[in-house]
């Protein structure tokens, strides 16, 4: 069974600083990892994902993960946060794909100007 | 050209009613999929189909019945309303063997 944690509902950061959101993940076979991101009224869009390829993984608008499989995590980071990421983040995991995918709750960001 | 679009966007409807939601990929993908997102934003599957044939169903009451007329469309029918089933209902797709979901914009319901 496969399932995603992600530490803090609600993340708030300066615009220009480093963005964090994190998430935890199990699963008992290999995982794919995700992140999409969701903006006000619209639908989820793929920021970046892992396939066991590379562990750091680069993603749209300066986003990019890393897979640490001893940590079972796969951390969100930007260095430089801007007034349009704020969004909904969702990590999801799945052992065969896109056609089972495990959603997180969701990390609200915000950035303060 | 909307890759992956849902109708109608907004659904208000009154208990004990039967509705249904559109949607329809233009990506040539061979399996689609509907998420209900619940008011805490908690994104789950419930169906998944695959060349016209249903391939997962996450224990949703039977009163929600997806409808695939081809490849490129799955539907979503919901009878006899009730107010738990208000939610964002997400279509989603993808292509064969691959590992990235489309999702499309999401269809708000409101059952009152």
């Amino acid at each position: 069974a496969q399932s995603v944690t992600q530490l803090g509902s609600h993340v708030s950061v300066s615009e220009g600083a480093l963005v964090l959101l994190r998430c935890n993940y199990s699963s008992s076979v290999p995982p794919y990892l995700f992140w999409y991101v969701q903006y006000p009224n619209q639908g989820l869009q793929l920021l970046l994902k892992y396939t066991s390829a590379a562990t750091l993984v680069k993603g749209i608008n300066g986003f990019e993960a890393e897979f640490k499989k001893s940590e079972t995590s796969f951390h969100l980071t930007k260095p430089s946060a801007h007034m349009s990421d704020a969004a909904e983040y969702f990590c999801a995991v799945s052992s065969t794909g896109a056609n089972n995918l495990f959603f997180g709750t969701g990390t609200r960001l915000t950035v303060i100007p | 050209d909307t890759a992956v679009s849902q109708t109608p966007k907004y659904l208000v409807t009154q208990m004990g009613n039967d509705k249904s939601i559109k949607c329809e990929q233009n990506l040539g993908h061979d399996t689609m999929y509907w998420y209900k997102q619940d008011s805490k934003k908690f994104l789950k599957i419930m169906f998944s189909y695959n060349n016209k044939e249903l391939i997962i169903n996450e224990t949703v009451p039977n009163r929600f019945s997806p409808k695939s007329p081809d490849k490129a469309h799955l539907n979503l029918h919901i009878n006899s309303l009730e107010l738990g089933d208000s939610a964002v209902y997400f279509c989603a797709s993808s292509p064969a063997g691959d590992t990235e979901a489309f999702f499309g914009q999401g269809t708000r319901l409101t059952v009152v």
